[in-house]
């Protein structure tokens, strides 16, 4: 069964303070690591995707990389408006497996000014 | 452009009333999508379609049906609420598989 774990589950910055959220997977054949941002009852807002070990994005303040077992979310010089929950997914391949998306349970990120 | 649109926002319902949740897309993408969300357990997958006039099951597909008529739109049926079935509840759209999931705003639903 595939699994999604995100570390921590709740994160507080200063603004200006750099950090790193992780996302560890077990899937049996990794098609595509998702990243979300969401705000307080809004739905996910996407972000990035990765479809192979080695692959970065960025986005602004953000940067998404991935390994063999597991994402990370770097964030630099982090802003108030940069305060979400941040959800990985993972999509594996085979069979009905195609269209699912497995989902963390996402870290809570705030940013104090 | 909307995207993905959801209706209604919110809704309270008494166990055992049915009701209907609509899901539009206007990206005229073939694969769409239901998840609820609830604290601690994360987005998991109710139903899917993955084009018009098909759907399965996903994850969690006990308690819900779903239709897919038009292309665009995506219904999520309760025929006999559980307080068990309140969530919140996103629908997705995508133009294939593989390929980025665009979520709603989301249905907020409780079961008294």
């Amino acid at each position: 069964e595939d699994q999604v774990t995100q570390s921590p589950e709740a994160l507080r910055l200063q603004e200006g303070e750099s950090s790193s959220l992780n996302c560890s997977y077990t899937v049996s054949g990794l098609r595509g690591l998702f990243w979300y941002r969401q705000d307080p009852g809004k739905g996910p807002e996407f972000l990035f995707t990765l479809y192979s070990a080695g692959e970065e994005k960025e986005k602004e303040r953000l940067k998404a990389t991935l390994t063999k077992k597991e994402s990370f979310l770097h964030i630099t010089a982090p802003k108030p408006e940069d305060s979400a929950t941040y959800l990985c997914a993972v999509q594996a391949g085979g069979g009905g497996s195609n269209y699912k998306l497995t989902f963390g349970k996402g870290t809570l990120l705030t940013v104090n000014p | 452009n909307a995207g993905v649109t959801q209706t209604p926002k919110f809704r309270v319902l008494k166990t055992g009333q049915s009701m209907t949740l609509l899901c539009a897309q206007d990206m005229n993408h073939e694969y769409m999508y239901w998840y609820r969300q609830d604290p601690g357990m994360g987005l998991r997958l109710i139903h899917y379609s993955v084009g018009e006039g098909t759907t399965a099951k996903g994850e969690v597909p006990d308690g819900y049906n779903v239709s897919r008529l038009k292309k665009q739109n995506f219904l999520l049926g309760l025929e006999s609420a559980a307080p068990s079935q309140t969530s919140v509840y996103f629908c997705a759209s995508s133009p294939g598989t593989l390929r980025t999931q665009y979520f709603g705003p989301g249905t907020r639903l409780l079961v008294l």
